[in-house]
């Protein structure tokens, strides 16, 4: 079966340059969830996207910016990237109303 | 808010020793708990969810509202089970998860 798609799957960044993340949810899928995971830190919710409207904000910070296009894959955009952005970016997908969430593999990016 | 608890960072059984991993959570209405298992930085996986009552693996949680918590366990550890496990909270308010700290098991021969 198919699953969430992420690319790219690794990222090298300078600080305060700028990254842009890329989900595919799983077909049929209308909602997507970015989760940012930090060194040996716990996945911290970011936002959510249904239907390109952003559903629901976590800890994201204002340099990040994020949206949902008609496919329903979602990109987030980083800006001033900062060495603290250096984590594991989990893309998540689900159908509206379902429980679970299956998550894609991840973007790591290293920002030097 | 919500909040979940996993008090055990790292946790080290024998292979074929039941093991239990814990979670407690704090939330006000009524959620619904998951575990995600995570190998080697992989992605997440999800193990179990409250609501379907089943077994994955082996691996088997009860949600239990009066000490609220969702403890994980199995009773026949495996050296394959060694991985980073995830509970998560879903609130009824919204649809994000809330992760807890998660716990490193590892299963050793």
């Amino acid at each position: 079966a198919a699953g969430v798609i992420q690319s790219p799957r690794h990222l090298i960044k300078e600080k305060r340059e700028t990254a842009t993340l890329k989900c595919y949810p799983i077909p049929r899928h209308d909602t997507v969830y970015w989760y940012q995971q930090g060194p040996g830190q716990d996945p911290q919710f970011l936002i959510s996207f249904y239907e390109k409207m952003q559903s629901d904000k976590g800890s994201i910070p204002d340099r990040f910016s994020a949206q949902q296009f008609s496919d329903y894959h979602s990109e987030l955009n980083m800006s001033s990237l900062e060495l603290g952005d250096s984590a594991l970016y989990f893309c998540a997908s689900s159908l509206v109303g379902a429980d679970t969430q299956y998550f894609g593999p991840g973007t790591r990016l290293t920002v030097l | 808010a919500q909040r979940v608890t996993q008090p055990e960072k790292l946790l080290s059984v024998f292979k074929g020793a039941p093991v239990e991993l814990k979670c407690n959570y704090s939330y006000s209405g009524s959620p619904e708990l998951f575990w995600y298992v995570q190998y080697s930085r992989q992605r997440l996986q999800l193990l179990l969810r409250h609501i379907s009552r089943e077994s994955i693996k082996g691996f088997t949680a009860d949600l239990n509202k009066g000490e609220t918590s969702f403890h994980l366990k199995k009773p026949f550890a495996q050296e394959e089970d060694s991985a980073m496990y995830y509970c998560a909270l879903r609130g009824t308010s919204g649809s994000r998860l809330t992760f807890g700290e998660g716990t490193q098991l590892t299963v050793n021969p």
